[in-house]
């Protein structure tokens, strides 16, 4: 029951290096989202993705990329990190859906420090 | 456009009280309704849902209504554990816009021995 996984779980960047985060799902979802989660913030939305090789900028889609070039996989990239994307990044995905009640399903997090 | 929100936290109850956690809701049309819970450590996980007007979703002893005249999805549970510590999330997702969801802030809960 593997669901959502991301890698790395922790991480920690100097400021200006550049990473993947790497989002993968075994439930043949169309729909991935990348978020991120800051104290007193909830979840912002990154970038989001609603098919293989399709994209989508989100509520706070500065300073990250996204690529869908398999439909189980959602990479969120970071070219020069910067102290303000200091964060714990979320992952989910779910099934597109008559009447938007399917759920989204994610994944533990990645726990990102940015010095 | 379409919001949520939700009581701030946090919230110390002790065990066996009865829990309430306020959430209204911004939107147009008939959203569909969500409760998610995330475990320290862990990412969310969805603990109810409703679809439309006067659903009443449930889990876990947990359970929440949909109020369409009150835009409202108060989430309830009669007697909490220690174990039901966590922060709680309430979120929407328009029928006109299937892609996304509108989370609130969370309100964390902490249950008291």
């Amino acid at each position: 029951n593997a669901g959502v996984t991301q890698t790395p779980k922790f991480r920690v960047l100097k400021t200006g290096q550049s990473m993947t985060l790497l989002c993968a799902q075994d439930m043949n979802h169309e729909y991935m989202y990348w978020y991120r989660q800051d104290p007193g913030m909830g979840l912002r939305l990154i970038h989001y993705s609603v098919g293989e090789g399709t994209t989508a900028k989100g509520e706070v889609p500065d300073g990250y990329n996204v690529s869908r070039l398999k439909k189980q996989n959602f990479l969120l990239g970071l070219e020069s990190a910067a102290p303000s994307q200091t964060s714990v990044y979320f992952c989910a995905s779910r099934r597109p859906s008559p009447g938007s009640n399917q759920p989204q399903h994610f994944g533990d997090g990645t726990r990102l420090s940015i010095l | 456009g379409n919001s949520v929100t939700q009581m701030e936290g946090p919230v110390t109850l002790s065990e066996e009280a009865f829990l309430t956690i306020n959430c209204t809701y911004t939107a147009t049309g008939y959203p569909s309704l969500f409760w998610y819970v995330q475990y320290p450590g862990e990412g969310l996980q969805l603990l109810l849902k409703a679809t439309k007007a006067d659903d009443k979703g449930s889990n876990k002893g947990f359970e929440a209504t949909y109020r369409k005249e009150t835009t409202s999805f108060h989430l309830e549970k009669g007697s909490v554990q220690v174990s039901d510590s966590a922060v709680y999330f309430c979120a929407l997702r328009s029928p006109n816009r299937d892609d996304k969801i509108i989370f609130g802030k969370g309100t964390r809960l902490h249950i008291l021995p």
